[in-house]
């Protein structure tokens, strides 16, 4: 049974250029979650999805978009990439049901130059 | 702003010895507490989860909740050197339907000594 899964793995971008992050949950759940987590510090909650609609925001701002398919997978865009942007990105997944627990792919490294 | 808040260590302890993770929040609201360990150059795993007053013990981990003083904390018995790691203490707010927005603290660095 894979666990959530996420590509790729590490990247390299440069400042201005956008950026596609790839998740597949758990098999079983429906709903995503992402995380940027700079180094030091703990993740951040980017947004979640869930029916193929964004269900809560952090604060992050519109440069950072996402979305869910039909088999629930899940896509996280960043445009205008910023040295800042630079991070462990993570996606989470959980079963359906606000007392479910989430759980953490590998993440991707990206660093911004 | 909800806000998790941990000492960020280094907390070093001997092997054999017990260490004592602490972490308090925020949010009076918030009903559901979990401790998550992360590897240097890993991504965070689950340990424990909480949401009642009081202990729960799972092998070596036991995690302990006093929501009046807005205080979670995690034991570790019997510490391994394989249990060095960051240990990052999340919390779920109250309210919200979809409950994947968990608050997280900056995360304390354990190193058991051999």
């Amino acid at each position: 049974d894979a666990g959530v899964t996420q590509s790729p793995t590490h990247l390299i971008k440069t400042r201005g250029q956008q950026v596609t992050l790839r998740c597949s949950p758990k098999s079983g759940h429906d709903t995503v979650s992402w995380y940027q987590q700079a180094l030091g510090q703990g993740p951040q909650f980017i947004f979640q999805y869930y029916e193929e609609e964004e269900r809560q925001r952090g604060n992050f701002p519109d440069r950072f978009s996402g979305h869910q398919f039909p088999n629930y997978s899940s896509e996280l865009n960043v445009n205008a990439l910023l040295l800042g942007d630079s991070a462990l990105y993570l996606c989470a997944s959980s079963y359906p049901g606000p007392k479910n627990t989430i759980y953490f792919g590998e993440g991707s490294w990206l660093t911004v130059v | 702003q909800k806000e998790v808040e941990q000492n960020s260590g280094p907390l070093s302890v001997p092997e054999g010895a017990i260490a004592s993770l602490n972490c308090t929040y925020s949010d009076r609201g918030s009903q559901s507490f979990f401790w998550y360990r992360q590897y240097s150059g890993k991504s965070p795993e689950l340990i424990m989860f909480i949401y009642s007053n009081g202990d729960k013990e799972d092998g070596r981990f036991t995690a302990q909740l006093n929501k009046a003083s807005q205080y979670v904390s995690l034991l570790i018995r019997d510490s391994q050197p394989s249990d060095s790691a960051t240990y990052l203490c999340a919390v779920k707010p109250e309210g919200g339907n979809y409950g994947q927005n968990f608050v997280f603290g900056p995360g304390t660095r354990l190193s058991v000594l051999p």
